[in-house]
């Protein structure tokens, strides 16, 4: 069975403290795999895109990294404004399966 | 700003009723999805439309219907709803083609409650 899953649940970390939040999956097919940010009350905002193993990409202090497995989103030196949920999502043939978000709190 | 709205914010129902959800989504985005998300959990994909037409549905039963229409909008149409639908319901466009999740914009949700 297809299926997402994201560790930790919660993270809190201090302001400038970097750390990895993890997305492990199992799909028949990745034909991709999407990060995104939720803030309260918002829908998702796409962050990243990951086709193969091995690719990464970066946008300011968050970076995505792809193994055949799992997934990784890097927060370097983070701060208060990166609070959020993050989610991660995986394409397989004709549908997308979210996990269940792992909930970062930056504090000053 | 994504430029995708939903209307509307919150609404409340009893069970079974049917609703009706809408979304806009910004012009040239071809590619409309929806989605079901139940507090403190990620999004569960409900079906996609491509150009008004259904190419990929998630877990949902028959109930759960959708149209496209040409001028960018949508419609999440729930018949006979029960207590479990309530939920944050969120539907994302992109300019992807048939089957593409990528870059999609999401807009605010409707939040529903059914009692």
């Amino acid at each position: 069975e297809d299926q997402v899953t994201q560790s930790p649940e919660a993270l809190r970390l201090q302001e400038g403290e970097s750390s990895s939040l993890n997305c492990s999956y199992t799909v028949s097919g990745l034909r991709g795999l999407f990060w995104y940010r939720q803030d309260p009350g918002k829908g998702p905002e796409f962050l990243f895109t990951l086709y193969s193993a091995g690719e990464e990409k970066e946008k300011e202090r968050l970076k995505a990294t792809l193994t055949k497995k799992e997934s990784f989103l890097h927060i370097t030196a983070p701060k208060p404004e990166d609070s959020a949920t993050y989610l991660c999502a995986v394409q397989d043939t004709g549908k997308l399966i979210f996990g269940q978000g792992t909930t970062l709190q930056v504090k000053p | 700003e994504t430029g995708v709205t939903q209307s509307p914010t919150h609404l409340i129902k009893t069970r079974g009723q049917q609703v009706t959800l809408r979304c806009s989504s910004q012009s040239g985005h071809n590619t409309v999805s929806w989605y079901q998300q139940a507090l403190g959990q990620g999004p569960q994909f409900i079906f996609q439309y491509y150009r008004e037409e259904e190419n990929g549905r998630g877990n949902f039963p028959p109930r759960f219907s959708g149209l496209q229409f040409p001028n960018y909008s949508s419609e999440l149409n729930v018949n006979a709803l029960e207590l479990d639908d309530s939920a944050l319901y969120l539907c994302a466009s992109s300019t992807g083609t048939s089957g593409s999740f990528d870059t999609q914009y999401f807009g605010p949700g409707t939040r529903l409650t059914v009692l």
